[in-house]
């Protein structure tokens, strides 16, 4: 398998404009989260997914932050409008709910916006 | 608020010496403990967790020790490898769920 499969890998945008962030889980996996690292809060949950309904969005920043899952093999993280402190690394992970509590991470993409 | 907590951002232990990163948490309902390993530029990948009815598990020269009554786990390695170079994070969950919480990272450094 692939393993979790995220685009862009870097992305450098200004301020202002729309971002969207892209996750392809591991085939089979029912639970889908987005994160967001950063130094001072460390990985911290923005929404998660199971079964392509969102569960738990408590995490998301604000309406500038917005996720979808259309099917059970994509996701997109949205930021519209974008501003510097949005800049991380954003993570997106995947698992088998009710088998065990292993997430699998993708290589995350690093966003700078100016 | 941060519910888990790695006080230590970094840590430098020679070669095969032992390397201990420590984790506290505050949320009494957390029943899960898992520590996760990360190198620059991949993302997070699993390594040792630990249920709250043990106070210890091994993996090789990967130990985890859990404290419940002092809300705190620690994260032994040994012996230390330059290839243990990398931040590793502490993470939590209950109820049964998958929903992870992660601490801030350490960044542990072994070197020659």
């Amino acid at each position: 398998d692939a393993g979790v499969i995220q685009s862009p890998r870097h992305e450098v945008t200004e301020m202002g404009q729309e971002v969207t962030l892209r996750c392809k889980p591991i085939s089979g996996h029912n639970s889908l989260f987005w994160y967001r690292q950063t130094m001072m809060r460390g990985l911290e949950l923005l929404i998660y997914f199971n079964n392509n309904v969102p569960i738990d969005d408590s995490g998301m920043p604000e309406d500038r932050f917005s996720a979808k899952m259309p099917n059970a093999s994509f996701s997109t993280l949205k930021i519209q409008p974008s501003e510097p402190r949005d800049s991380a690394v954003y993570f997106c992970a995947s698992s088998f709910e009710g088998f065990g509590e292993t997430q699998y991470f993708g290589p995350g993409t690093r966003l700078l916006v100016l | 608020d941060q519910q888990v907590k790695q006080n230590s951002p970094s840590l430098s232990v020679q070669e095969g010496r032992i390397s201990i990163l420590n984790c506290d948490y505050t949320n009494s309902m957390f029943d899960y403990f898992l520590w996760y390993k990360k190198y620059p530029a991949e993302g997070p990948t699993f390594l040792i967790s630990i249920s709250s009815i043990k106070d210890k598990n091994e993996d090789g020269r990967f130990t985890v020790f859990l404290n419940k009554s002092a809300k705190h786990l620690s994260l032994h390695i040994v012996p230390s490898q330059p290839g243990d170079s990398a931040v590793y994070f502490c993470a939590a969950k209950w109820g049964g769920g998958n929903k992870l919480t992660f601490g801030t990272g350490t960044q542990l450094k072994v070197e020659l």
